[in-house]
């Protein structure tokens, strides 16, 4: 398997609150991903970074913003949770070659109640 | 838009052979087809991968047609643990940006004694 963590792996939070998720990678890969999985929706992408403090907005992205401040972390931030963003949230990561990405191996997910 | 799609759900019974059809008629000429498989509460994995005629690796097979405007990944006699959601992907990041990334809901297959 792929070195890719996240942290927490579950958390409950009161609306209003601003949460932090963690995702990090031991294999140098250049994108990461952040997702959300709802029941009904499928995998949907919030945001990706192609680099250190590169990074742009995915399907998703109100609510949400990034920072990636070294190659094997990506943080995701709440600035204010709500209920709605209670989820299930996936981080990925892709290499790159040739200016093609390759296939994605995601993280074992973070389980978030908003309350 | 990178769309594709799948049928919301299959049937099958172990040790079949099972098919899962995707169509994207706007496949682009640099785009790649990728399909993944998800478990309950754990994230997609890799499947396969191609660009086009067939590709075969230990796990499944993905038959791309000369036109590329659809995609079939087989399984070959299934077993129980191939239940699971199966998605299908077209074109990555690079290539179209965060629409390469449209998971839909995928296919839930589910596979009978």
């Amino acid at each position: 398997d792929a070195g890719i963590t996240q942290s927490p792996r579950h958390k409950v939070t009161e609306t209003g609150t601003p949460v932090t998720l963690r995702c990090h990678q031991t294999e140098n890969h250049r994108y990461m991903y952040w997702y959300r999985q709802d029941p009904g929706h499928g995998l949907r992408l919030i945001h990706y970074s192609y680099g250190v403090k590169d990074t742009d907005k995915g399907e998703v992205s109100d609510g949400y913003s990034v920072s990636r401040s070294k190659t094997e972390d990506f943080l995701l931030t709440l600035e204010s949770a709500t209920s709605s963003q209670t989820s299930v949230y996936f981080c990925a990561i892709s290499h790159e070659h040739q200016g093609m990405t390759y296939e994605q191996y995601f993280g074992p997910g973070t389980r978030l109640t908003v309350t | 838009l990178a769309k594709t799609t799948q049928p919301i759900s299959m049937d099958s019974y172990e040790g079949q052979e099972v098919n899962i059809t995707c169509s994207h008629n706007n496949i682009a000429t640099n785009d790649y087809i990728t399909w993944y498989q998800q478990f309950p509460s754990q994230g997609p994995r890799f499947i396969i991968q191609g660009y086009k005629t067939k590709v075969t690796n230990e796990v499944a097979s993905l038959f791309i047609p000369a036109d590329r405007k659809s995609s079939t990944l087989s399984l070959p006699r299934v077993s129980l643990s191939d239940t699971a959601v199966y998605y299908c992907l077209v074109g990555d990041i690079v290539s179209r940006g965060a629409d390469g990334l449209t998971f839909g809901k995928g296919t839930h297959l589910i596979i009978q004694p």
